[in-house]
């Protein structure tokens, strides 16, 4: 069965610190890859995409993802995280038609 | 721009009891889903509306009914709540279904039934 796998259910940081949170995906046939934050009391909003092209994506705040088709991964990292990073995270793959399939969420604390 | 909303934020139901849960988005987007949110899960989609007048059936459709009222609205219905349906239901709509169409969510709304 098709699945998103996420490496980290919760995160602890440091501000400055840096950020990886890893995703891996079952799906042999083409994907496009989200990353969705969701701050808190907030609702889920798009952080970056993968469609084609360049596998380095950067995203708004300073966060990029790397896609590697052969490691069927498509990792989040940041250099250097603020306390207003602190959000949940979700991976998301969408393998065609009407269907997108979400991992389980990071939640990141980052501490001040 | 409200986006996509949600109504209610809030409900605790008793077992057995009905209720509709609202969403409405202004982007003029033609398809609009239900997701429930469960510890440990992400996000799973309950109901899909492709385009106005259309519903289909996602990954865990059963207990639950939706409604497209029209191009601005997908309701969530359920008929007989039941425990294991206490979750955060999250609405979201997309321009279409196109693999690199971007969705946009609601706040959410957190259902306890006890």
């Amino acid at each position: 069965a098709q699945s998103v796998s996420q490496h980290n259910h919760h995160v602890i940081l440091s501000e400055a610190a840096s950020l990886e949170l890893g995703c891996n995906y079952s799906y042999g046939g083409t994907v496009n890859l989200f990353w969705y934050v969701q701050y808190p009391g907030q609702h889920l909003q798009l952080l970056l995409k993968y469609f084609s092209g360049d596998p380095l994506v950067k995203g708004i705040k300073g966060f990029e993802a790397e896609f590697i088709k052969s490691k069927f991964s498509f990792n989040l990292r940041k250099p250097s995280v603020q306390w207003s990073d602190t959000a949940e995270y979700f991976c998301a793959v969408h393998t065609g038609g009407f269907k997108t399939i979400f991992g389980a969420g990071t939640r990141l604390f980052v501490k001040a | 721009n409200a986006g996509v909303t949600q109504t209610p934020k809030f409900q605790v139901l008793k077992t057995g009891q009905s209720m509709t849960l609202q969403c409405a988005q202004d982007m003029n987007h033609n398809s609009m889903y239900w997701y429930r949110q469960d510890p440990g899960m992400g996000l799973r989609l309950i109901y899909y509306s492709a385009s106005e007048g259309t519903t289909d059936k996602g990954e865990v459709p059963n207990g639950y009914n939706v409604s497209r009222l029209n191009k601005r609205e997908f309701s969530l219905r359920l008929e007989s709540a039941a425990p294991s349906q206490t979750s955060v239901y999250f609405c979201a709509s997309s321009e279409d279904g196109r693999a690199n169409t971007e969705a946009f969510f609601g706040q959410g709304t957190r259902l306890t039934v006890v």
